[in-house]
């Protein structure tokens, strides 16, 4: 059973666009949604993260959505990169009864292109 | 702040050999993960630590993998037998509460 689903698989986006990356989750105990970023040859890195009591959270260029109802979430890259080309996994955590423990999803290549 | 340390980067072995992966965290850091990253896929875990205590180990496949975390500092994994199927990288995490995880660099095995 995935508890975390991400799509679309891959991504590509030309210089200066939207990057949309979407998360599904089925967990309702869940209360910690962060997204990662990943290099090739690095381990993941956290990128921006939110909690359930705020619809949206805005980090520079990043973006996260949050719908409570829909248990969905969303990572938007506004004036996206050649430098964000990497791989991003969002993720799910339920504090209480597994700190820290976290679900991830099975993430998405970005590629932006110059 | 240094970063979390592993070693070795890469590992070839053949199946059945057994291997170590070794992880020395954030200096302070209470909370210790391995997980285990296939191609393609996300960080699944595999062991949690607090302190040296183990939190979480319900998807380790203790038949064959085993880990420790010596004086709730340094950690290391082992897989004896290895098989295919093991190949991946293996990804070591500590925090110093719940939520957030710094990532190690990673170990990539190989299994022949």
């Amino acid at each position: 059973q995935q508890q975390v689903k991400q799509s679309p698989q891959s991504l590509i986006v030309q210089k200066g666009g939207i990057s949309i990356i979407n998360c599904a989750y089925e967990n309702t105990a869940f209360d910690y949604f962060p997204w990662y970023q990943q290099f090739p040859g690095k381990g993941p890195a956290l990128l921006i993260a939110i909690r359930p009591d705020v619809s949206e959270k805005k980090e520079g260029r990043f973006t996260i959505s949050f719908n409570k109802s829909a248990k969905q979430f969303s990572l938007h890259i506004m004036d996206s990169q050649p430098g964000d080309s990497a791989t991003y996994f969002c993720a799910a955590s339920d504090s209480d009864t597994n700190a820290g423990k976290s679900t991830f999803g099975d993430g998405t290549t970005l590629t932006v292109k110059p | 702040e240094a970063g979390v340390a592993q070693s070795p980067r890469y590992k070839i072995i053949e199946k059945r050999q057994s291997v170590a992966f070794w992880c020395n965290p954030i200096s302070g850091h209470a909370t210790l993960y391995w997980y285990q990253q296939i191609l393609g896929q996300g960080p699944k875990l595999l062991i949690q630590f607090q302190n040296n205590g183990v939190v979480d180990d319900s998807q380790l496949p203790k038949d064959r993998f085993s880990a420790e975390r010596l004086k709730g500092v340094d950690s290391t994994l082992k897989i004896q037998p290895a098989k295919l199927e093991d190949s991946a990288v293996y990804l070591c995490a500590s925090g110093d509460w719940v939520d957030t995880q710094y990532f190690g660099p990673g170990t990539r095995l190989t299994v022949l």
